[in-house]
């Protein structure tokens, strides 16, 4: 069953802007990631955080997991046209360790 | 150096053939994955090999058969393709012995069946 369900299902922004993507799940995790899938390509990972850490970043990302609410996240900063792309996010846990279970992804649009 | 790579790219076949996609890792991971990614882009996991061992196999049907020569390899073999395989099929795989950590993805073959 899907696990993470990010929000919105697309986002159209200006250069320079930020871009906050959301990312809903419903059972308990060990670690949520998030993945960038730039057109015809494969995944790349970038970000994991872990159930027991609240705030991450990396250069511009800043991941925010809360676990009460279940849910988590993901700011870009000083969006440039090369961020466009879709954005997913995987949860890892709930006794299903071993795997990831990703949401539908947000596609992210930054317009010159 | 392509840490995960796949062939073919493209795979185009008819109705109830058989055919084969391939995966290599150089990373010198131990767990292997393989994803279908759907039309509307949702990504599920198909099975995951860890040092050549079958750890998950989701809810596919028995015409996927996955093969691990070596920790380095993941192969996929379809038989009597359906038009619904259609999909993007990616390989990952990970360093974490199981836990499923930081992911490092192929770049997908896309099989179409007409």
């Amino acid at each position: 069953s899907q696990q993470g369900e990010e929000d919105p299902q697309a986002l159209s922004i200006q250069e320079g802007e930020n871009a906050t993507m959301n990312c809903s799940y419903k059972t308990s995790i060990n670690n949520l990631q998030w993945y960038r899938q730039n057109s015809g390509r494969g995944l790349v990972h970038l970000i994991l955080i872990r159930s027991n850490e609240r705030e991450k970043h990396s250069g511009r990302l800043r991941v925010t997991l809360d676990t009460s609410k279940k849910s988590s996240s993901l700011l870009i900063t000083a969006s440039r046209a090369a961020d466009t792309a879709s954005y997913f996010c995987a949860t890892e846990g709930g006794g299903s360790n071993y795997k990831l279970t990703f949401g539908k992804g947000t596609l992210l649009t930054v317009n010159p | 150096d392509t840490a995960v790579s796949q062939t073919p790219k493209y795979l185009v076949t008819q109705m109830g053939n058989d055919k084969s996609i391939k995966c290599e890792q150089n990373l010198g991971h131990d767990t292997m994955y393989w994803y279908k990614q759907d039309s509307k882009k949702f990504l599920k996991i198909m099975f995951s090999y860890n040092n050549k061992e079958l750890i998950i196999n989701e809810t596919v049907p028995n015409r996927f058969s996955p093969k691990s020569p070596d920790k380095a390899h993941l192969n996929l073999h379809i038989n009597s393709l359906e038009l619904g395989d259609s999909a993007v099929y990616f390989c990952a795989s990970t360093a974490s012995g199981g836990v499923a950590d930081e992911q490092y993805f192929g770049p997908g073959t896309r099989l179409t069946v007409t």
